[in-house]
């Protein structure tokens, strides 16, 4: 069966410090993969997806980017972060081998900027 | 462009009554319209999905929903609410050949006892 992890669960970052989340799907190949910020009463947020390894695409100008080095791992950056970069951080992957159409979720990675 | 609007971002309702969360959605192609549900500090949990099958979609837990296109509707529904129903619902729209799931702004479903 096919899993997601997403880490860490939570952290807590002073304002101008980098930022790495990581996310990983396994029991699948080529997954199409999304990283999604959810901030409270504002829904979920589309930042970037990917299709492919090295293919990222931006929805929202802003200080964070994207990677995936590798097919089924996308990580989440910044160099400096804001306090406006607070958030519940959700990774989610959608089609693989066997596309049924909708996404599933990690965990998600709460993050604090103070 | 994709849309989804979720109406009432609070509904409460009585345990045992009647659940109906509102979704409209926007789409110039055959939409696919989901269903998800986040318990505090989780993931999305998907409860149902409609991809152009059947217009009256089952999900997990005992919830439904009907897709009306004249409507542009997917209302969520669910005959009696539980306690552990209370949660978020966010409904999103997708499209076959796009990778993008837009989402709604969610809403908070409390069950009073």
């Amino acid at each position: 069966s096919q899993t997601i992890h997403q880490w860490p669960a939570t952290l807590v970052q002073p304002v101008g410090s980098p930022l790495s989340l990581e996310c990983t799907v396994e029991g699948t190949s080529n997954p199409n993969l999304y990283w999604y910020r959810q901030a409270a009463g504002r829904g979920l947020q589309l930042l970037f997806y990917s299709v492919g390894i090295g293919q990222i695409s931006s929805e929202v100008p802003q200080n964070l980017s994207a990677s995936r080095p590798q097919d089924r791992q996308f990580i989440l950056s910044s160099k400096k972060l804001l306090l406006s970069d607070s958030g519940f951080y959700l990774c989610a992957w959608s089609g693989g081998r066997v596309n049924t159409g909708e996404l599933f979720f990690g965990e998600g990675s709460r993050l604090t900027v103070l | 462009a994709q849309s989804v609007t979720q109406l009432g971002s609070h509904v409460s309702v009585s345990e045992g009554a009647l659940v109906l969360l509102r979704c409209n959605y926007s789409s110039s192609v055959p939409p696919y319209l989901f269903w998800y549900v986040q318990y505090p500090n989780q993931g999305l949990q998907l409860l149902l999905k409609y991809t152009s099958a059947a217009t009256l979609v089952k999900g997990i837990n005992g919830f439904e929903a009907e897709f009306k296109k004249s409507e542009t509707s997917f209302h969520l529904t669910k005959p009696s609410a539980h306690m552990s129903d209370a949660a978020e619902y966010f409904c999103a729209v997708s499209s076959e050949g796009t990778y993008k799931y837009i989402f709604g702004t969610g809403t908070r479903l409390k069950v009073l006892a």
